[in-house]
């Protein structure tokens, strides 16, 4: 089955411990990326990748980091979480990245608080 | 630069009645719009997309969107509502220029009366 996997779905941490989420998809996509989901504002992109090791900075960058490796996987890391990034996260991929008419799929949402 | 505004954060409608959600859209370059359903605790899943072929685009679950360029409009209908649509809705544009990304609006989350 196409999909976007992410893990974890849910995570409670406290300041300053760092984490990573995972997102991994199995479709042969070229492009990903991390939004951010919260109350009133819709989904803001974080992060975005053309393709491996070609990555760069989207809406709401600050406090975040990615890597691209390996063309299936792209995690999103939080050095140092604070509470405003207590947030839905949500991994997306496409086809690629040179075209925009290509359907985004999207992850299931991991459900981050941060103490 | 692209937005997109979602007039409505609420909308409640009854089963079997007219679903109308609005979407308006503000770019500077030819769009591509796109609809997209979450279900709660569920990811994005995409109903329907323009990409400048016919105006009028039909999705799944019976839904349509009309793109109208005078307008900036691309609302999303469906004729008659079902207890299964409600969901919050969210409009997205993105360009064939910069960094291809997804702008959403602060979605509508659509109620079902039965």
């Amino acid at each position: 089955e196409a999909q976007v996997t992410q893990n974890p779905r849910y995570l409670i941490t406290v300041t300053g411990k760092k984490l990573t989420v995972t997102c991994s998809q199995n479709m042969n996509h070229e492009y990903m990326s991390w939004y951010r989901q919260d109350p009133g504002l819709g989904l803001r992109q974080i992060y975005y990748s053309m393709n491996v090791e070609v990555t760069d900075k989207g809406d709401v960058p600050e406090g975040y980091k990615v890597s691209r490796k390996e063309k299936r996987n792209f995690p999103l890391i939080l050095e140092s979480p604070s509470p405003n990034q207590t947030s839905l996260y949500f991994c997306a991929s496409r086809m690629t990245g040179v075209t925009s008419t290509d359907t985004q799929y999207f992850g299931p949402g991991t459900r981050l608080t941060v103490l | 630069a692209q937005s997109v505004t979602q007039l409505g954060s609420h909308v409640s409608v009854s089963e079997g009645a007219l679903v109308l959600l609005r979407c308006n859209y503000s770019s500077s370059v030819p769009p591509y719009l796109f609809w997209y359903v979450q279900y709660p605790n569920q990811g994005l899943q995409l109903l329907l997309k323009y990409t400048s072929a016919a105006t009028l685009v039909k999705g799944i679950n019976g839904f349509e969107a009309e793109f109208k360029k005078s307008e900036t409009s691309f609302h999303l209908t469906k004729p008659s509502a079902h207890m299964s649509d409600a969901a919050e809705y969210f409009c997205a544009v993105t360009t064939d220029t910069g960094r291809r990304a997804l702008t959403f609006g602060s979605g509508t989350r659509l109620q079902v009366q039965p």
